[in-house]
């Protein structure tokens, strides 16, 4: 069974930093590109980013919010993405979701993580 | 980037009928498009993607259709469990985009 489990949401002040981590299980994950995505308390879904696998590339792409400031790695050795954000504004919170990306973003999903950037 | 317009945006129906959302690209995506149903506190889940091809467990009530600028999302029977918020996503051009969504209520 497909698991995804996202951890590291919290309060951050804007400017502040937090480092999001989505660990993964019942696939493999060495083969898997993987996306973040979140949604505004109330509002719709905005794709953030994501990282290809090591076979495919490796490399990742960003939404134009997030580029420069959110940068997506992954552990293969652990099974995990990370999401490292740093200069956090107000606009950036929001519940996070980390997706394993087959024939696009969003075959699977975790539970979501909520990030607060407030002073 | 490429915008995705979803119509309705919010819509009543009664258990049984048969449902149809629109989602409308700014350009051609060929059928790089998914669609995607969240309930209300949960993650949203995938119903299908490659514009028509039903996600594994799905119901066989939902279906998707279209290619190139225009698409929809047909629920043949609607069912109490699927009062939810569906979205579309284009994965054709980076970066990916959502519709903004299209609430489905009791009437």
């Amino acid at each position: 069974e497909v698991q995804l489990v996202e951890s590291g949401g919290g309060l951050a002040k804007p400017g502040g930093s937090l480092r999001l981590s989505c660990a993964a299980s019942g696939f493999t994950f060495t083969n898997a590109w993987m996306s973040w995505v979140r949604q505004a308390p109330g509002k719709g879904l905005q794709w953030v980013g994501q990282i290809k696998s090591k076979t495919g590339g490796g490399t990742t792409d960003y939404a134009a919010p997030v580029e420069g400031r959110f940068t997506i790695s992954r552990d293969d050795s652990k099974n995990t993405v990370y999401l490292q954000m740093n200069s956090l504004k107000t606009e950036d919170t929001g519940t996070y979701y980390c997706t394993r990306d087959w024939s696009g973003p969003g075959d699977y999903w975790g539970q979501g993580t909520m990030v607060t950037v407030s002073s | 980037d490429i915008q995705m317009t979803q119509s309705p945006s919010s819509l009543s129906a009664s258990v049984g009928d048969r449902v149809t959302i629109t989602c409308r690209a700014s350009q051609g995506i060929s059928n790089d498009l998914g669609w995607f149903q969240q309930k209300p506190g949960k993650a949203p889940k995938r119903l299908i993607h490659a514009a028509s091809s039903q996600q594994s467990g799905v119901p066989s009530r939902f279906s998707g259709s279209g290619s190139g600028t225009e698409f929809t999302l047909t629920i043949s029977s609607l069912q109490p469990e699927d009062f939810a918020t569906y979205y579309c996503l284009q994965y054709n051009i980076y970066p990916p985009t959502f519709g903004q969504g299209t609430k489905v209520e009791i009437k």
